[in-house]
């Protein structure tokens, strides 16, 4: 079955340090995966996603997420954290079964320290 | 260009009572979801539409009823309203018809309370 993990439920970073938030999956075939950011009480925004290529994607706000096939992971990464980052963020991988479903994991909370 | 819009913002019931919340977009997208967001279980599809006229379940349909009489519109009902759906829902449309890469976009929200 198609699935998709977040290990942590909150990271904390400070304003300016890297920050990663870990994502990892489990699909049948090729992996469709996206991260989402949702900022309070907002509808969950699109940042980027991967479909082929190049296994570091690059998306809005300056975030990227790097493929990695043989540890099944999509980690979102910054390299300089913002106050502004802070929200929650959400891992999706594209169900490729010949459904029309989208699963998300369970959200992690990002929190940048000023 | 407003996007995704969904009416109301919030909302209290009584169990057994009903509503629909309305999801409208403008972006002539095909494909339109509904998903109720819980704590620490991120977003679960409840029912999808491909097109104008047609439904189809997705993980969590019990309880909930939904049409697409308007390719703009997808309307999501709730005949009896329980506890249990408490929650945050959320409307969403697709730019890629379905396809494997397709990026949806969500609305604001609907929180729904009930008592």
């Amino acid at each position: 079955a198609q699935s998709v993990a977040q290990p942590e439920d909150q990271v904390n970073v400070a304003e300016g340090n890297p920050l990663t938030v870990k994502c990892t999956y489990s699909v049948s075939g090729n992996p469709y995966l996206f991260w989402y950011v949702q900022y309070p009480n907002r509808g969950l925004q699109f940042l980027l996603k991967y479909i082929t290529g190049d296994n570091l994607v690059k998306g809005s706000y300056g975030f990227e997420a790097e493929f990695n096939k043989s540890q099944t992971s999509f980690h979102l990464k910054k390299p300089s954290a913002l106050v502004s980052d802070s929200a929650l963020y959400f891992c999706a991988v594209r169900d490729n079964t010949g459904g029309f479903k989208t699963i998300f994991g369970a959200g992690t909370r990002l929190f940048v320290k000023a | 260009n407003a996007g995704v819009t969904q009416t109301p913002k919030f909302r209290v019931l009584k169990t057994g009572q009903s509503m629909t919340l309305l999801c409208a977009q403008d972006m002539n997208h095909e494909y339109m979801y509904w998903y109720r967001q819980d704590p620490g279980m991120g977003l679960r599809l409840i029912h999808y539409s491909v097109g104008e006229g047609t439904t189809a379940k997705g993980e969590v349909p019990d309880g909930y009823n939904v049409s697409r009489l308007k390719k703009q519109n997808f309307l999501l009902g709730l005949e009896s309203a329980a506890p249990s759906q408490t929650s945050v829902y959320f409307c969403a449309s697709s730019d890629s018809a379905g396809r494997p890469w397709e990026t949806q976009y969500f609305g604001p929200g609907t929180r729904l309370l009930v008592l």
